[in-house]
């Protein structure tokens, strides 16, 4: 299994909504990464779990709140989000603490902040 | 600092021609470099990576990039483009944990 699983695919939350985004791997990768992208723009690093600690926020602001529970699972909690903050979620695993190795990417969760 | 830049918003390219995305880097030390390509709605595919050896590299789809340190570029090429080809292609260099981007090149390829 080389896939990381996103959902939702879609999701559309008003401006006091709390929704919770969420991804799945089953490689063995123990580092696991949340990117922002907007339309046509480079994926934008947000967050870093290695050995399920974090060990690398983006200075991301705290209406977005990462938790990883276990090595195969990473979450991305949201509240108070703003319109701006509209994009591509997207997830992705690796083997940790070796900065040659490849990245696998979900498909990603499309939000929508009204 | 590390990073890479794609001098090219877009590239259009014919059917069965020859294709090569644009990439160059600005690293200290040795680079890891990667490219990735993403299709409509969809996240990042690996296609290659240079880490060190043959200047060639090989990759899916039959893809392949060129390191050249004299003048610091890692062009993606391939030698007969598809429209299947047609896709948002990115230059990355990871340094630590972080994969850092360029700013895409969005192929089309027209039949």
């Amino acid at each position: 299994d080389t896939e990381v699983t996103q959902t939702p695919k879609h999701l559309v939350m008003g401006m006091t909504n709390k929704k919770s985004l969420k991804c799945e791997q089953h490689m063995g990768h123990r580092a696991m990464y949340w990117y922002k992208q907007k339309a046509k723009k480079p994926p934008e690093l947000m967050f870093v779990y290695s050995y399920e600690k974090l060990s690398i926020n983006e200075s991301v602001p705290s209406r977005f709140s990462p938790e990883c529970p276990n090595s195969s699972l990473l979450n991305l909690h949201l509240h108070a989000l703003q319109p701006e903050d509209s994009a591509l979620y997207l997830c992705a695993s690796s083997l940790p603490g070796a900065t040659n190795e490849k990245l696998f990417f979900g498909s990603g969760t499309q939000l929508s902040v009204l | 600092a590390q990073s890479v830049a794609q001098p090219e918003d877009q590239v259009n390219v014919a059917e069965g021609n020859p294709l090569t995305v644009k990439c160059t880097y600005s690293v200290s030390g040795n680079p890891y470099l990667f490219w990735y390509v993403q299709y409509p709605n969809r996240g990042l595919q690996f296609l290659l990576k240079y880490i060190t050896g043959d200047n060639l590299v090989k990759g899916s789809y039959g893809f392949e990039a060129e390191f050249n340190k004299s003048q610091t570029s890692f062009h993606l090429k391939k030698p007969s483009a598809l429209v299947s080809d047609s896709a948002l292609y990115f230059c990355a260099v990871r340094r630590g944990g972080k994969l850092i981007f360029g700013q895409g090149t969005e192929l089309s390829v027209k039949p």
